[in-house]
């Protein structure tokens, strides 16, 4: 079946400005995250949902950083005002949920300000 | 709190072993092992929950000893498509907990 996918794969965009970045995940998994992997660097949390549950934020580095997760599914990260320091494969990863634990990486938006 | 992994890096000739260790400070519930190559996702290796679960996937294994706080991967006779980093992530409180990554261990195998 279909994987976990992410749009654009590649964005380039100016400083200030602010970019969305999308995430589908696999049909019927409830937990979803969202990482942050700067060159040659480890996968940094940003943000999680799981299910109906308030998501876990704990990870958004500053307030120019927001998510949202649409009827369960979809999710969209926004960096708003984006500076340089913003520049890095944002990765996508969904799970089944409770019971089930595998995450199943999406192939990542690298994501460059100039 | 992110686990922290040691070495950072290790150079290896093909055949030869390799321990990744990944430790906490605080309790774990459970402790995930990925491998990413150069320019691709994370993909997934194995799950360990606690109960000091050991488990074997072909040539690599892995140990999780929860009173330690601690989780190893072992590469036994490592081949050429070993080569990547690998990060393990922990889960402290529940299944339902998030999991955080730790920096990664460089892995390059010599032929």
């Amino acid at each position: 079946g279909a994987g976990v996918s992410q749009s654009p794969s590649n964005k380039v965009t100016e400083k200030g400005k602010d970019v969305e970045l999308r995430c589908d995940p696999i049909s019927g998994h409830t937990a979803l995250y969202w990482y942050r992997q700067s060159l040659g660097q480890g996968l940094e949390f940003l943000i999680y949902f799981q299910g109906n549950s308030a998501p876990d934020k704990s990870g958004l580095p500053s307030d120019r950083f927001s998510a949202e997760r649409t009827g369960g599914s979809v999710s969209t990260l926004t960096i708003q005002r984006t500076q340089q320091e913003d520049s890095a494969v944002y990765l996508c990863a969904s799970s089944p949920g409770q019971g089930a634990l595998t995450q199943y990486f999406g192939p990542g938006t690298r994501l460059t300000v100039l | 709190q992110q686990p922290v992994q040691s070495p950072q890096a290790v150079i290896l000739r093909e055949g030869e072993d390799a321990v990744i260790n990944c430790s906490s400070s605080k309790a774990l519930y459970s402790v995930h092992w990925y491998r990413q190559k150069h320019g691709e996702a994370p993909v997934f290796l194995m799950i360990l929950l606690k109960g000091g679960e050991q488990k074997g996937h072909e040539k690599i294994s892995a140990s999780f000893n929860e009173k330690k706080q601690q989780s190893s991967l072992y590469l036994t006779a490592s081949q050429l498509s070993y080569s990547g980093t690998y990060f393990c992530g922990t889960e402290q409180r529940n299944r339902d907990d998030k999991i955080i990554f730790g920096k990664g261990t460089r892995l390059h195998i010599l032929p």
